[in-house]
């Protein structure tokens, strides 16, 4: 079966703009994650939705924020873009039990 | 709030070498535990995951890990390293809602 895909891949920005990242888990899977990794603060979580609601948010911004549609599929928006979020964004599709299936990123750069 | 700690952000071994790869967590309920590997520009691969049941977990590749409540491990262990063990390595933790933490990684060097 299909794995999670997250599109696009790759992203360049200007400094800010705002931007949207799709997520499409397997199928099946109702909750999707967000995560961001960068070199210096590694893997951080941004927030996890299940069905349609988000149930965990992570220590970030409001300028993040996402939402999952009916089918599941899940959007990640940033506004106001800053040379600091310039980052590989992993989106990750569980179903109801614990462990995730991730998509291969979207890398942003910001400039 | 649960969180992991792995110890050594770079480990490297000679080809056919042991891979221990430390993971220490911490968690006010009992956890769930897993090991993801990463490749370049990849995302996060399950190898293996605890979540009740028998402590000495088999994954993929030939990985295992041993959950010890006493120490509160969960090493990943390797009998044998390959060249293609070469990566990145994540342990993380998961409790309550998918709420789920990673180490900083271990970057996994195998000599030839």
């Amino acid at each position: 079966k299909a794995g999670v895909t997250q599109t696009p891949r790759y992203l360049i920005k200007t400094r800010g703009q705002q931007v949207t990242l799709s997520c499409s888990p397997i199928s099946g899977h109702r909750s999707v994650s967000w995560y961001q990794q960068t070199p210096g603060q590694g893997l951080q979580f941004l927030f996890e939705y299940f069905s349609e609601t988000q149930r965990n948010k992570g220590n970030f911004p409001g300028r993040f924020s996402g939402r999952q549609f009916s089918n599941s599929r899940s959007e990640m928006n940033v506004s106001t873009l800053e040379l600091g979020d310039s980052a590989l964004y992993l989106c990750a599709s569980s179903p109801s039990d614990y462990g995730y299936t991730f998509g291969s990123g979207t890398r942003l750069t910001v400039v | 709030a649960q969180s992991v700690t792995q110890l050594g952000s770079h480990v490297s071994v000679s080809e056919g070498a042991l891979v221990l790869l430390r993971c220490n967590y911490s968690s006010s309920v009992p956890p769930y535990l897993f090991w993801y590997v990463q490749y370049p520009n990849q995302g996060l691969q399950l190898l293996l995951k605890y979540t009740t049941g028998a402590t000495l977990v088999k994954g993929i590749n030939g990985f295992e890990a041993e959950f010890k409540k006493s120490e509160t491990s969960f090493h990943l262990t390797k009998p044998s390293a390959h060249m293609s063990d070469a990566a990145e390595y994540f342990c993380a933790v998961c409790t309550n809602n998918n709420d789920m933490r990673f180490g900083a990684g271990t970057r996994l060097t195998v000599k030839p």
